[in-house]
Protein backbone atom coordinates (compact mmCIF):
# COMPACT_ATOMS: atom_id res chain seq x y z
CA UNK A 1 0.00 0.00 0.00
CA UNK A 2 1.42 3.50 -0.61
CA UNK A 3 2.78 5.57 1.70
CA UNK A 4 0.48 8.97 1.67
CA UNK A 5 -0.29 11.04 -0.86
CA UNK A 6 1.18 13.52 -3.43
CA UNK A 7 -0.44 17.02 -4.17
CA UNK A 8 -1.14 18.03 -6.81
CA UNK A 9 -1.85 14.52 -9.09
CA UNK A 10 -0.73 17.14 -12.01
CA UNK A 11 0.80 20.30 -12.03
CA UNK A 12 1.52 22.20 -15.82
CA UNK A 13 3.19 25.22 -15.74
CA UNK A 14 5.52 27.88 -18.24
CA UNK A 15 9.05 27.31 -18.57
CA UNK A 16 10.75 29.34 -15.91
CA UNK A 17 7.91 29.43 -13.52
CA UNK A 18 8.69 27.48 -10.11
CA UNK A 19 7.08 24.37 -8.83
CA UNK A 20 6.01 23.42 -5.92
CA UNK A 21 4.68 19.74 -4.87
CA UNK A 22 3.47 18.34 -1.47
CA UNK A 23 3.79 15.29 0.25
CA UNK A 24 1.47 13.65 2.84
CA UNK A 25 2.63 10.32 4.91
CA UNK A 26 0.89 8.34 7.34
CA UNK A 27 3.70 7.19 9.94
CA UNK A 28 6.90 7.96 11.77
CA UNK A 29 9.93 7.90 9.31
CA UNK A 30 13.88 7.83 9.87
CA UNK A 31 13.91 10.06 6.14
CA UNK A 32 12.00 11.29 3.36
CA UNK A 33 13.31 11.12 -0.10
CA UNK A 34 11.74 12.73 -3.36
CA UNK A 35 12.70 10.71 -6.95
CA UNK A 36 12.39 11.73 -10.47
CA UNK A 37 11.15 9.75 -12.84
CA UNK A 38 11.26 10.08 -16.95
CA UNK A 39 8.64 8.50 -19.04
CA UNK A 40 7.78 5.25 -16.85
CA UNK A 41 11.66 4.41 -16.49
CA UNK A 42 14.09 3.92 -13.77
CA UNK A 43 13.76 7.01 -10.62
CA UNK A 44 16.69 9.10 -10.49
CA UNK A 45 17.00 9.91 -6.80
CA UNK A 46 17.01 14.04 -5.80
CA UNK A 47 17.30 14.55 -1.81
CA UNK A 48 17.24 13.74 0.73
CA UNK A 49 16.05 15.00 4.30
CA UNK A 50 16.42 13.82 7.51
CA UNK A 51 14.02 13.31 10.44
CA UNK A 52 15.52 16.15 12.64
CA UNK A 53 16.29 18.55 8.98
CA UNK A 54 13.27 21.14 8.76
CA UNK A 55 14.85 22.10 5.18
CA UNK A 56 17.21 21.16 2.34
CA UNK A 57 18.43 22.68 -0.88
CA UNK A 58 20.37 21.14 -3.81
CA UNK A 59 20.68 23.29 -6.80
CA UNK A 60 17.21 24.44 -7.99
CA UNK A 61 15.32 22.25 -5.64
CA UNK A 62 14.48 22.97 -2.28
CA UNK A 63 12.84 20.25 0.25
CA UNK A 64 10.78 20.93 3.85
CA UNK A 65 9.57 18.74 6.35
CA UNK A 66 7.16 19.38 8.87
CA UNK A 67 7.22 15.94 11.00
CA UNK A 68 4.65 17.17 13.66
CA UNK A 69 2.17 17.87 10.15
CA UNK A 70 3.57 14.28 8.66
CA UNK A 71 4.06 16.39 5.26
CA UNK A 72 7.15 17.44 3.07
CA UNK A 73 7.13 19.66 -0.19
CA UNK A 74 9.37 20.34 -3.02
CA UNK A 75 9.82 23.40 -4.69
CA UNK A 76 11.87 23.47 -8.08
CA UNK A 77 12.59 27.00 -8.97
CA UNK A 78 12.94 28.38 -12.77
CA UNK A 79 11.82 25.31 -14.31
CA UNK A 80 12.97 23.84 -17.38
CA UNK A 81 11.38 21.39 -20.19
CA UNK A 82 13.79 19.11 -19.33
CA UNK A 83 12.04 18.86 -15.87
CA UNK A 84 8.88 17.35 -17.28
CA UNK A 85 9.12 14.13 -15.44
CA UNK A 86 6.75 12.49 -12.65
CA UNK A 87 7.86 13.05 -9.12
CA UNK A 88 7.53 10.95 -5.88
CA UNK A 89 8.09 10.96 -2.62
CA UNK A 90 8.93 8.20 -0.37
CA UNK A 91 9.48 8.04 3.17
CA UNK A 92 12.42 5.46 5.02
CA UNK A 93 11.36 4.22 8.58
CA UNK A 94 14.07 1.42 8.86
CA UNK A 95 16.26 0.20 7.10
CA UNK A 96 16.38 1.12 3.54
CA UNK A 97 12.57 0.13 2.36
CA UNK A 98 11.45 3.34 0.43
CA UNK A 99 7.47 3.44 0.65
CA UNK A 100 6.14 6.00 -2.07
CA UNK A 101 3.67 7.69 -2.92
CA UNK A 102 1.64 8.04 -6.04
CA UNK A 103 3.30 10.71 -7.42
CA UNK A 104 3.16 14.02 -9.04
CA UNK A 105 3.28 14.41 -12.87
CA UNK A 106 4.51 17.70 -13.84
CA UNK A 107 4.36 19.23 -17.08
CA UNK A 108 6.48 22.41 -18.22
CA UNK A 109 5.47 24.16 -21.18
CA UNK A 110 8.55 26.37 -23.31
CA UNK B 1 31.31 2.77 -14.17
CA UNK B 2 28.21 1.17 -14.60
CA UNK B 3 24.79 1.81 -12.81
CA UNK B 4 22.46 -0.61 -12.21
CA UNK B 5 21.35 -2.75 -15.32
CA UNK B 6 18.11 -4.95 -15.95
CA UNK B 7 17.22 -7.60 -18.40
CA UNK B 8 14.92 -7.74 -20.27
CA UNK B 9 13.58 -4.57 -21.25
CA UNK B 10 10.23 -6.01 -22.37
CA UNK B 11 9.06 -8.76 -21.65
CA UNK B 12 5.78 -10.17 -22.92
CA UNK B 13 3.90 -13.67 -21.09
CA UNK B 14 0.89 -15.17 -20.74
CA UNK B 15 -1.77 -15.99 -17.50
CA UNK B 16 0.13 -18.83 -15.49
CA UNK B 17 3.59 -18.98 -16.81
CA UNK B 18 6.82 -17.88 -14.80
CA UNK B 19 9.09 -15.01 -15.90
CA UNK B 20 12.65 -14.55 -14.31
CA UNK B 21 13.73 -10.78 -14.18
CA UNK B 22 17.65 -9.80 -14.03
CA UNK B 23 19.58 -7.26 -12.07
CA UNK B 24 23.25 -6.56 -11.80
CA UNK B 25 23.81 -3.44 -8.75
CA UNK B 26 25.81 -0.75 -9.42
CA UNK B 27 29.86 -1.60 -8.99
CA UNK B 28 30.21 -1.42 -4.54
CA UNK B 29 26.64 -2.00 -4.16
CA UNK B 30 25.67 -5.49 -2.37
CA UNK B 31 22.20 -4.21 -1.30
CA UNK B 32 19.25 -5.27 -4.04
CA UNK B 33 15.74 -4.19 -3.49
CA UNK B 34 13.09 -4.99 -6.02
CA UNK B 35 9.80 -2.93 -6.74
CA UNK B 36 6.79 -3.20 -8.73
CA UNK B 37 5.22 -0.05 -10.36
CA UNK B 38 1.25 -0.34 -11.85
CA UNK B 39 0.57 1.89 -14.14
CA UNK B 40 -0.02 5.64 -12.69
CA UNK B 41 0.79 4.42 -9.36
CA UNK B 42 4.08 4.50 -7.28
CA UNK B 43 6.56 1.70 -6.90
CA UNK B 44 5.48 -1.12 -4.39
CA UNK B 45 8.37 -2.62 -2.41
CA UNK B 46 8.62 -6.43 -2.83
CA UNK B 47 11.65 -7.51 -1.12
CA UNK B 48 14.94 -7.15 -0.50
CA UNK B 49 18.40 -9.00 -0.58
CA UNK B 50 21.17 -8.81 1.42
CA UNK B 51 24.18 -11.87 1.77
CA UNK B 52 22.37 -13.68 -0.47
CA UNK B 53 19.59 -13.73 1.88
CA UNK B 54 15.94 -12.16 1.77
CA UNK B 55 16.35 -9.45 4.51
CA UNK B 56 12.83 -7.07 4.11
CA UNK B 57 9.99 -8.44 2.30
CA UNK B 58 6.75 -6.08 1.24
CA UNK B 59 2.74 -7.47 1.02
CA UNK B 60 3.34 -9.86 -2.28
CA UNK B 61 2.22 -13.32 -2.24
CA UNK B 62 5.01 -16.56 -2.17
CA UNK B 63 4.33 -16.45 -5.85
CA UNK B 64 7.42 -13.97 -6.03
CA UNK B 65 10.26 -15.07 -5.01
CA UNK B 66 13.92 -14.23 -5.49
CA UNK B 67 17.48 -14.75 -5.35
CA UNK B 68 20.76 -13.14 -4.80
CA UNK B 69 24.51 -14.66 -6.32
CA UNK B 70 27.61 -13.88 -4.83
CA UNK B 71 28.51 -11.55 -7.44
CA UNK B 72 25.77 -9.76 -5.78
CA UNK B 73 23.13 -9.86 -8.91
CA UNK B 74 19.56 -10.78 -8.05
CA UNK B 75 16.99 -12.42 -9.84
CA UNK B 76 13.16 -11.85 -9.51
CA UNK B 77 11.30 -15.59 -10.16
CA UNK B 78 7.01 -14.70 -10.25
CA UNK B 79 5.39 -17.74 -10.91
CA UNK B 80 1.37 -18.23 -11.89
CA UNK B 81 1.55 -15.16 -14.06
CA UNK B 82 -1.90 -13.09 -13.09
CA UNK B 83 -3.31 -10.52 -15.29
CA UNK B 84 -2.29 -7.87 -12.45
CA UNK B 85 1.25 -9.13 -12.35
CA UNK B 86 1.78 -6.55 -15.71
CA UNK B 87 3.83 -3.70 -14.11
CA UNK B 88 7.29 -2.22 -14.67
CA UNK B 89 9.69 -4.19 -12.44
CA UNK B 90 12.41 -2.11 -11.15
CA UNK B 91 15.47 -3.10 -9.34
CA UNK B 92 17.72 -0.81 -6.79
CA UNK B 93 20.95 -1.16 -5.16
CA UNK B 94 22.70 0.74 -2.36
CA UNK B 95 26.29 0.52 -1.24
CA UNK B 96 26.26 -0.62 2.10
CA UNK B 97 24.49 -3.33 4.67
CA UNK B 98 20.95 -2.73 5.24
CA UNK B 99 20.59 0.23 7.92
CA UNK B 100 23.47 1.95 6.84
CA UNK B 101 22.80 3.51 3.28
CA UNK B 102 19.88 5.59 2.10
CA UNK B 103 20.40 6.30 -1.22
CA UNK B 104 18.94 4.09 -3.50
CA UNK B 105 20.18 3.60 -7.16
CA UNK B 106 17.19 2.34 -9.70
CA UNK B 107 17.73 0.51 -12.70
CA UNK B 108 15.85 1.49 -15.72
CA UNK B 109 13.48 -1.10 -15.31
CA UNK B 110 11.54 -4.06 -17.03
CA UNK B 111 8.20 -3.94 -18.68
CA UNK B 112 6.47 -6.97 -18.15
CA UNK B 113 2.71 -7.32 -19.53
CA UNK B 114 0.71 -10.64 -19.00
CA UNK B 115 -1.64 -11.24 -21.55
Amino acid sequence: SQQGEEDPQALSIQEGENATMNCSYKTSINNLQWYRQNSGRGLVHLILIRSNEREKHSGRLRVTLDTSKKSSSLLITASRAADTASYFCATVLYGNKLVFGAGTILRVKS
Amino acid sequence: DAGVTQSPTHLIKTRGQQVTLRCSPKSGHDTVSWYQQALGQGPQFIFQYYEEEERQRGNFPDRFSGHQFPNYSSELNVNALLLGDSALYLCASSPIAPGGADTQYFGPGTRLTVL
